[in-house]
């Protein structure tokens, strides 16, 4: 089991942008795929994005593709999201995720969540 | 896309009772299939992965069958800490989808 812990969520302006960081506790990190899954206030579950462990490649809801962008830092066992041009409905709280393919190929371990809120 | 759709959106059920969540995809997915409990202000839990096999910890009151594009989660008999929103996740290919949920309350 990884523990993970979101960060870098906070209230920005439409338009604005904003960068996200999870770090993981776990000295293999780099055997993890990892995902970003949202969920606007009161809505239903919405995955955004996954990279593997390489780095490469990476994948993008098409709400989310040419405006956001996922990497991670392997030597710091940390994933980003770079979140560019929000809109308001981008509002959510947004977990990270991650898939240990030695057990099975979905998210088995979530981080607690960090609240990105767009609003002028 | 593959579309993931749970029924009923809300289910009304009693200690003891024996419930069951259906999830439906538009496409086949084999055994690619994820359950989670969530409950409010909380990250989402898995349940179930890889359509039947139940995560460590998890109680033996909760299974799970099908594959293809027909599941069923059963929930044996309802205890007072299951009452939360369940949601099935295909992760058979990307865009990985969610069903939009099913909301477990007291009768």
């Amino acid at each position: 089991e990884v523990q993970l812990l979101e960060s870098g969520g906070g209230l920005v302006q439409p338009g604005g942008s904003l960068r996200l960081s999870c770090a993981a506790s776990t000295f293999n990190f780099r055997t993890y795929a990892m995902s970003w899954v949202r969920q606007a206030p009161g809505k239903g579950l919405e995955w955004v994005s996954s990279i593997r462990g390489s780095r490469d490649p990476t994948y993008y809801a098409d709400s989310v593709k040419g405006r956001f962008t996922i990497s991670r830092d392997n030597s710091k066992n940390t994933l980003y999201l770079q979140m560019n041009s929000l809109r308001a409905e981008d509002t959510a709280v947004y977990y990270c995720a991650a898939t240990n393919y030695d057990f099975w190929s979905g998210p088995g371990d979530w981080g607690q969540g960090t609240l990105v809120s767009v609003s002028s | 896309d593959i579309q993931m759709t749970q029924s009923p959106s809300t289910l009304s059920a009693s200690i003891g009772d024996r419930v069951t969540v259906t999830c439906r995809a538009s496409q086949s997915i084999n055994s690619w299939l994820a359950w989670f409990q969530q409950k409010p202000g909380k990250a989402p839990k898995v349940l179930i992965f890889d359509a039947s096999n139940l995560e460590s910890g998890v109680p033996s009151r909760f299974s799970a069958s099908g594959s293809g594009t027909e599941f069923t989660l059963t929930i044996s008999s309802l205890q007072p800490d299951d009452f939360a929103t369940y949601y099935c996740q295909q992760y058979h290919s990307y865009p990985w989808t969610f069903g939009q949920g099913t909301k477990v309350e007291m009768k």
